[in-house]
């Protein structure tokens, strides 16, 4: 069981707005950064937002993320085929200390 | 161009041990925080553990799952990053990542590691 929580799956249709979220607590999401990676099959993992709402460059601005107390959230909007894919948020603990996972969403486009 | 390209996995028997390798270029590696995250088949993402630079003093951390069994170390005038990994269990079966900085902004394409009798 993962120390950050995220919906097993999510999904939306082309054009659409969908969100996953990220849930902690006060020693990880609460105290530190979040950040969010994408992974698509038989590829590397990709950083697609750092500290809570930065977005590398050459990520599209239909990704964002936000953070609230000790829970995230991921949006993408325009939502297109090739954003179907895992997501997985992140974070520094104090309490362990190490970095934490969520368990990841697989995200469908229909 | 940063690239990081991990080597040394493959097959080992349970209670083995295995020692990963991470070349890396493009950035000046001795300034960076560098990290090994795996994945297991069909599972998420699990970090393994962290080796800070030095101006930190070299500090690692590890994960509950590994720690006591496997060592970070780097090498940062060959610009390498090394993960030592002893008493393998079959539940280390994964690709392992090489991982720059603290958010993890570039990752190597991985190595698997399978721990089988």
């Amino acid at each position: 069981q993962s120390v950050l929580t995220q919906p097993p799956s999510a999904s939306g249709t082309p054009g659409q707005r969908v969100t996953i979220s990220c849930s902690g607590s006060s020693s990880n999401i609460g105290s530190n950064y979040v950040h969010w990676y994408q992974l698509l099959p038989g590829t590397a993992p990709k950083l697609l937002i750092y500290r809570n709402n930065q977005r590398p460059s050459g990520v599209p601005d239909r990704f964002s993320g936000s953070k609230s107390g000790t829970s995230a959230s991921l949006a993408i909007s325009g939502l297109r085929s090739e954003d179907e894919a895992d997501y997985y948020c992140a974070a520094w603990d104090d309490s362990l200390p190490g970095r934490v996972f969520g368990g990841g969403t697989r995200l469908t486009v229909l | 161009e940063v690239q990081l390209v991990e080597s040394g996995g493959g097959l080992v028997q349970p209670g083995g041990s295995l020692r990963l390798s991470c070349a890396a270029s493009g950035f000046t590696f001795s300034d960076y925080y560098m990290d090994w995250v795996r994945q297991a088949p069909g599972k998420g993402l699990e970090w393994v553990g962290r080796s800070r630079n030095k101006a930190n003093s070299y500090t690692t951390e590890y994960a509950a799952s590994v720690k006591g069994r496997f060592i970070i170390s780097r090498d940062d005038s060959k610009n390498s990053l090394f993960l030592q990994m002893n008493s393998l269990k079959t539940e280390d079966t994964a690709v392992y990542y090489c991982v720059r900085d603290k958010i993890s902004d570039y990752w190597g394409q991985g190595t698997l590691v399978t721990v089988s009798s």
